[in-house]
């Protein structure tokens, strides 16, 4: 079963619009960690946040915000008034308890397209 | 430098070739770990060091696959007899300690071509 689930493949907006990314994911622990990347055209993956299961307050970071919803198991990205730089794709992933596997569990993926 | 480095940027080789892709992480981070990520998807779990000794090579594809770190920083993930199916980009990524606590950061990707 899927753990990450990231279910826009592609979103394309005009520069300036709100966009909001999901994700989802499923796990039994109750420890775990959810992060995104941005990964632009230049191919590194770009950390940007991580949240742990017991801090559900949202976070902003300037023109980025995240909602983490351990209710319905949700980590959604918004980034207000978008910019063509924003232009990239964006990987949602989770990392479970210590005893657990370790690796990160990454979503497929959203391609965020920013028209000027 | 500061972050992830990865050597060599892009490798194209003809298929049955041996191929050496090189990591080296974030000064002082034990963690490190190899992930391969094909066009339009999520990167894929192959390796994981903690320090000089592979914690958990279960994401290895098969016994062609090889990675070593003899010194516990710089590591090296070895190909034998490439396939035009390893045709992928290999990202490094490396973190503090505990790869459950720790962010991973990644280097910018060994883009492999296999003709």
């Amino acid at each position: 079963a899927q753990k990450v689930t990231q279910a826009q493949t592609e979103i394309s907006v005009v520069e300036k619009e709100d966009v909001t990314l999901d994700c989802v994911y499923e796990t039994r622990d109750t420890t775990y960690y959810l992060f995104w990347y941005k990964q632009p055209p230049s191919g590194e993956l770009v950390f940007l946040i991580r949240r742990n299961s017991f801090d559900e307050q949202n976070e902003i970071s300037g023109r980025y915000s995240w909602n983490f919803q351990k209710s319905t198991s949700s980590f959604n990205f918004t980034i207000t008034a978008s910019q063509v730089v924003d232009s990239a794709v964006y990987f949602c992933a989770l990392s479970e308890s210590e005893d657990s596997n370790y690796q990160l569990i990454w979503g497929a993926g959203t391609k965020l397209i920013i028209k000027p | 430098g500061a972050g992830v480095s990865q050597t060599p940027s892009n490798k194209v080789t003809e298929k049955g070739k041996y191929v050496e892709l090189r990591c080296d992480p974030i000064s002082g981070h034990t963690a490190l770990y190899w992930y391969r990520q094909s066009l339009g998807q999520g990167p894929e779990f192959l390796i994981y060091f903690q320090g000089t000794g592979a914690a958990d090579d279960s994401g290895l594809p098969n016994d062609r696959f090889f990675a070593v770190r003899p010194e516990g920083s710089v590591s090296t993930l070895k190909i034998q007899r490439t396939e035009r199916g390893d045709s992928a980009v290999y990202l490094c990524a490396s973190s503090l300690t505990r790869p459950s606590t720790d962010t991973q950061y990644f280097g910018p990707g060994t883009r492999l071509t296999v003709l």
